[in-house]
């Protein structure tokens, strides 16, 4: 059964520091991959999702996500944090169901 | 467009009733989604439905169900309620059915609280 596997439930960053969080994938096939970001009291937005072919893949507020097939991975990053990323975020995987990661809470220290 | 609504936003319940929440998707999507989000277990796949059939349906006993309306409204009814069933259970709509590149759009959720 496909599966996603976040490394780090919570991470901490200071502003303008780079971002990264980790997703790694469990699939034989290209998967269909997403990104989501949950702010508190708020359901789930998506970031970006992957594309078949892409390796490196832009969403929206400056994140981007790489996709290793080698390495089986789809990593978030963003060059410079903000207070305003401050949020729960998830890794997903489509199958015939959406399976989430466990998610990583991120914050942003001033 | 408006996007996906939920109601009510918040609920609380006793021990051993039952509840319905009401999902609208976005105008012109017609697979929903239910997930069930709390701190311990993450967010977990309850139903997806498409165009009025249940489609898929994650592990989660007989007393969670859902329908799907012709316009593609859905409701999820918990009956017996438990207090492991207070948790934010989110819906989500997309195009066509889950299993593609198709994003789902998520709507607020609905915070229920069994006491």
């Amino acid at each position: 059964a496909q599966s996603v596997t976040q490394l780090g439930s919570h991470v901490s960053v200071s502003e303008g520091a780079l971002v990264l969080l980790r997703c790694n994938y469990s699939s034989s096939v290209p998967p269909y991959l997403f990104w989501y970001v949950q702010y508190p009291n708020q359901g789930l937005q998506l970031l970006l999702k992957y594309t078949t072919g892409a390796t490196l893949v832009k969403g929206i507020n400056g994140f981007e996500a790489e996709f290793k097939k080698s390495e089986t991975s789809f990593h978030l990053t963003k060059p410079s944090a903000h207070m305003s990323d401050a949020a729960e975020y998830f890794c997903a995987v489509n199958t015939d169901k959406l399976i989430f990661g466990t998610g990583t809470r991120l914050q942003v220290f001033p | 467009k408006a996007g996906v609504t939920q109601t009510p936003r918040y609920l609380i319940k006793t021990r051993g009733q039952q509840v319905t929440l009401s999902c609208s998707p976005i105008s012109g999507h017609r697979s929903v989604s239910w997930y069930q989000q709390t701190p311990g277990q993450g967010l977990q796949f309850l139903f997806e439905y498409f165009s009025e059939t249940q489609r898929n349906k994650g592990n989660f006993p007989g007393r969670f169900s859902g329908r799907q309306f012709s316009n593609s409204r859905s409701e999820m009814n918990v009956s017996t309620l438990e207090l492991g069933d207070s948790a934010l259970y989110l819906c989500a709509s997309s195009l066509v059915q889950t299993g593609t590149l198709d994003e789902q759009y998520f709507g607020p959720g609905t915070r229920l609280t069994v006491t």
